[in-house]
């Protein structure tokens, strides 16, 4: 079947360390991968995208990897700051652009 | 410049009525998505328009939801017989292109079902 997984747990991490998230997806065919930022209440808010043909992509201090033979992308924020608290989902946008399918979220806490 | 909005802001209603909601995307956007958010849940996908055709329905979880979008721009969605398991955040994003590469998303119309 196909599905989206991300941290299964919510990730807690010392500020000024690098928060690794991680997006394993099985029975899809990416067009590209896309990672997005929610706070609660609020509507999710677009932060990187990657390709499958791309490796990397780097945005000031968020990193992207994409492996399309593990089927996995991972996000970094480097020197993190509790200003990064928040959900991260990632959503995959299938080869024919009609559907994008977000994963669960991930619920992560920079602790001061 | 405007953002996506969504209207209303929050929506209580009794078991068994209709509801709309709606969605003003961004002026020129000619992609559109509904979604739905349950309590602590990721966003599930409804429907996509691109301009003002849905090439693909079957997100919509029953045939109690429509969703309509006219003049290629202001979408509705239509809950009939609303029922409880119904009640979550439904969000409205839009986009340049079905191709591009982000979603606006609007705040999003919370429903509660009593």
């Amino acid at each position: 079947s196909q599905k989206i997984e991300q941290n299964s747990e919510a990730l807690n991490i010392q500020e000024g360390k690098t928060a690794t998230l991680t997006c394993n997806y099985t029975n899809y065919s990416p067009a590209y991968l896309q990672w997005y930022r929610q706070d609660p209440g609020r509507g999710p808010v677009f932060l990187l995208l990657i390709r499958e043909n791309e490796k990397e992509k780097r945005k000031e201090r968020l990193k992207v990897t994409f492996d399309t033979t593990l089927k996995q992308s991972l996000f970094h924020i480097t020197a993190s700051q509790p200003a990064d608290s928040a959900t991260y989902l990632c959503a995959l946008v299938t080869a024919s652009y009609d559907k994008v399918i977000f994963g669960p979220g991930t619920s992560l806490s920079v602790i001061p | 410049g405007a953002g996506v909005s969504q209207s209303p802001s929050n929506k209580v209603t009794e078991k068994g009525k209709d509801v709309e909601l709606r969605c003003d995307p961004i002026s020129g956007h000619t992609a559109l998505y509904w979604y739905r958010q349950s309590l602590g849940q990721g966003l599930e996908f409804l429907i996509y328009f691109q301009g003002n055709s849905a090439p693909d329905k079957s997100g919509l979880p029953s045939d109690r939801f429509s969703a309509e979008r006219t003049g290629g721009s202001v979408s509705t969605l239509t809950i009939q017989r609303t029922q409880q398991e119904d009640s979550a955040v439904y969000l409205c994003a839009s986009s340049p292109s079905r191709q591009a590469n982000e979603q606006f998303f609007g705040p999003g119309t919370r429903l509660t079902v009593l």
